[in-house]
């Protein structure tokens, strides 16, 4: 089973800055099998990139992933105040899909 | 837009099976893809639970293998869960979701139902 690990689990950033969101793998990754996802208090998570680096559709263009191997990273261009969420990567292999444990983005 | 809804009890007692089932609209299931089941307990991460398609080929989270089944029913066009032997431990926000091209990653997703698990 591949463990994903996320980091920082939170980041405090004001809005206008960058964000950036690391997310480690216990094993290698096909970069076509890696996710990134965002989660609001009380929402289901929403799809924002797939393939590492492919947005979904309708997502901003702020929003942008890139990595390979075991190292993935999700960067925020500038931050928006409904930016302000928790993330969370996930990866599919071997049939199975696991999530990483998530990293909280909140108002500094 | 295809969009999907929980359906279920949300209390279930100790050692019983919890039961939910995925509504499905504006796609038909029978079409194609992979649905699938997602759990978060209360302040926590996402787990994966399993994945069925159309035809009934399902897999499962190895970790919760010997107590789910997730069945499809397309004359309905849902799609359902049962874990078993429930505890305390599978309190959770149970979402459905569908599964984007290549099935492997989750594209459209339900709002989620909570499901507590007490006596």
């Amino acid at each position: 089973e591949i463990v994903l690990t996320q980091s920082p689990g939170t980041l405090s950033l004001s809005p206008g800055e960058r964000a950036t969101l690391s997310c480690r793998a216990s094993q290698s990754v096909s970069s076509s099998y890696l996710a990134w996802y965002q989660q609001k208090p009380g929402q289901a998570p929403r799809l924002l990139i797939y393939g590492a680096s492919s947005r979904a559709t309708g997502i901003p263009d702020r929003f942008s992933g890139s990595g390979s191997g075991t190292d993935f990273t999700l960067t925020i261009s500038r931050l928006e105040p409904e930016d302000f969420a928790v993330y969370y990567c996930q990866q599919y292999g071997s049939s199975l899909y696991s999530f990483g444990q998530g990293t909280k983005l909140e108002i500094k | 837009q295809v969009q999907l809804q929980e359906s279920g009890p949300g209390l279930v007692k100790p050692s019983e099976t919890l039961s939910l089932t995925c509504a499905v609209s504006a796609y038909s299931i029978s079409s194609g893809y992979y649905w699938g089941w997602i759990r978060q307990p209360p302040g926590q991460g996402l787990e994966w639970i399993g994945i069925i398609y159309h035809s009934g080929n399902t897999y499962y989270n190895p970790s919760l293998k010997s107590r789910v089944t997730i069945s499809v029913d397309t004359s309905k066009n849902q799609f359902s869960l049962k874990l078993s032997s429930v505890t305390a431990a599978d309190t959770a926000v149970y979402y459905c979701a569908r599964l984007g091209v290549g099935a492997y990653y989750f594209d459209h997703w339900g709002q989620g139902t909570l499901v507590t698990v007490s006596s």
